[in-house]
């Protein structure tokens, strides 16, 4: 059962341009909304998070939107740099128990 | 600051072996999560330690057993290992508050099984 469903599962983009990945959950229970940015062999780092009762996060060029009514949030990158190249991982959890993944999309930025 | 560490980083077995894990949490964290991540495919949840104890499994066989020392750090036993157990195994670290929330997970680099 895919409790996070994310998409696309891969993506490129060229320099300078906007990335955006986009997820959807089925729990409503769930509480704590991390992204991770993941580097060949290497382990998930967290990149951004949000909580259901605000709409939109911004962390310098990583921003989350939020839609609570429709389960779905999305994570939009600015300005995406070759070194933004990477999996990333939308995720969902309630309290301390266990991170709910979704399936990942490999980002390519390409100059 | 050390992060989340693991060891060893890559491993060889073959089928039907068993194989222990190692990881040891971010300093000030007490709950420990373990995960399997194949190849193309997002970290799946194995189990979780809390105050020495398993406080949540998710669906994997009876094979894979874990334990949690005092001093909070882990390890994840795998027995009669097969070959569809290979792959990136993850530790994950997090602080359990006295309210029972603690959401935030740190990961550690994983160590990399391979089953021939």
């Amino acid at each position: 059962q895919q409790q996070v469903k994310q998409s696309p599962q891969s993506l490129i983009v060229q320099k300078g341009g906007i990335s955006i990945i986009n997820c959807a959950y089925e729990n409503t229970a769930f509480d704590y909304f991390p992204w991770y940015q993941q580097f060949p062999g290497k382990g998930p780092a967290l990149l951004i998070a949000i909580r259901p009762d605000v709409s939109e996060k911004k962390e310098g060029r990583f921003t989350i939107s939020f839609n609570k009514s429709a389960k779905q949030f999305s994570l939009h990158i600015m300005d995406s740099q070759p070194g933004d190249s990477a999996t990333y991982f939308c995720a969902a959890s309630k309290g301390y128990q266990k991170v709910t993944f979704g399936i990942g999309t490999k980002l390519q930025v390409i100059p | 600051d050390a992060g989340v560490t693991q060891s060893p980083t890559h491993l060889i077995k073959t089928r039907g072996q068993q194989v222990t894990l190692r990881c040891s949490p971010k300093s000030g964290h007490d709950t420990v999560s373990w995960y399997q991540q194949a190849l193309g495919q997002g970290p799946q949840f194995i189990f979780q330690y809390y105050e020495e104890e398993e406080r949540q499994r998710g669906n994997f066989p009876d094979r894979f057993s874990g334990h949690q020392f005092p001093n909070y750090s882990s390890e994840l036993n795998v027995n009669a290992l097969l070959l569809g157990d290979s792959a990136l195994y993850l530790c994950a670290s997090s602080f359990t508050t006295s309210a029972g929330s603690g959401d935030i997970q740190y990961f550690g680099a994983g160590t990399r099984l391979s089953v021939l």
